[in-house]
């Protein structure tokens, strides 16, 4: 499969621990997205990159998120002091600049719960 | 503000049956619309968008933009249909980029 991967698939931790989610974006995507999804409701934009530029982040990511994007391949995002209301899932999304529409595509996410 | 709203969260059909999936959206400037679909156990996939103007597994959408609709339709459904499906909206920066907005789906449940 040469689609969007996501790393780890589920991850349970304690409220106030540190979490990273892994994404790797189809080769030669140079444009990737993180959104995030609670349950009932929509994917919701999180961040964008573009190659390794960070060039867009929303209101909804807090101090204690961070995603890097840092050789312009895969990204990974960063979650301190996780909280319960963090509980989601995380996606992950690629482009190619230019391509037909500009397509975006997704991975299967990745699940965290904070108890 | 931009937004895209989907009113049913469900929508329960027989098979055979003549499918309407509603989506309306707020956008101030020339909007691009797509649906995207998830199946059981896989990821959120692209269904149609709106600039194609093509039928895909039998599904069409029309852009309506005097009523800002952009509506899924499907003439008989079939049970393989059943799944959740996502109107979103492409919103493009300066930059050159776009980031979708979502509704918050529609679950089809086609019943044999």
């Amino acid at each position: 499969d040469t689609g969007v991967s996501q790393d780890p698939r589920h991850k349970i931790t304690k409220r106030g621990q540190n979490v990273t989610f892994r994404c790797d974006p189809i080769s030669e995507h140079n444009r990737l997205y993180w959104y995030r999804q609670t349950l009932g409701q929509g994917p919701e934009f999180l961040t964008y990159f573009q190659n390794e530029a960070q060039l867009e982040k929303s209101r909804l990511l807090s101090d204690r998120f961070s995603a890097e994007r840092p050789k312009g391949s895969f990204s990974t995002l960063e979650i301190q002091r996780t909280e319960q209301g963090d509980s989601a899932m995380y996606l992950c999304a690629s482009s190619l600049e230019g391509n037909s529409g500009n397509t975006i595509y997704f991975g299967e996410g990745s699940w965290l719960t904070v108890v | 503000a931009q937004r895209v709203t989907q009113p049913e969260k469900l929508l329960s059909v027989f098979k055979g049956a003549p499918v309407e999936l509603k989506c309306n959206y707020s956008y101030s400037g020339s909007p691009e619309l797509f649906w995207y679909v998830q199946y059981s156990r896989q990821r959120l996939q692209l269904l149609l968008r709106h600039i194609s103007r093509e039928s895909i597994k039998g599904f069409t959408a029309d852009l309506n933009k005097g009523e800002t609709s952009f509506h899924l339709k499907k003439p008989f459904a079939q049970e393989e249909d059943s799944a959740m499906y996502y109107c979103a909206l492409s919103t493009m920066f300066s930059g050159g980029y776009n980031k979708l907005i979502f509704g918050a789906g529609t679950r089809l449940a086609v019943h044999p």
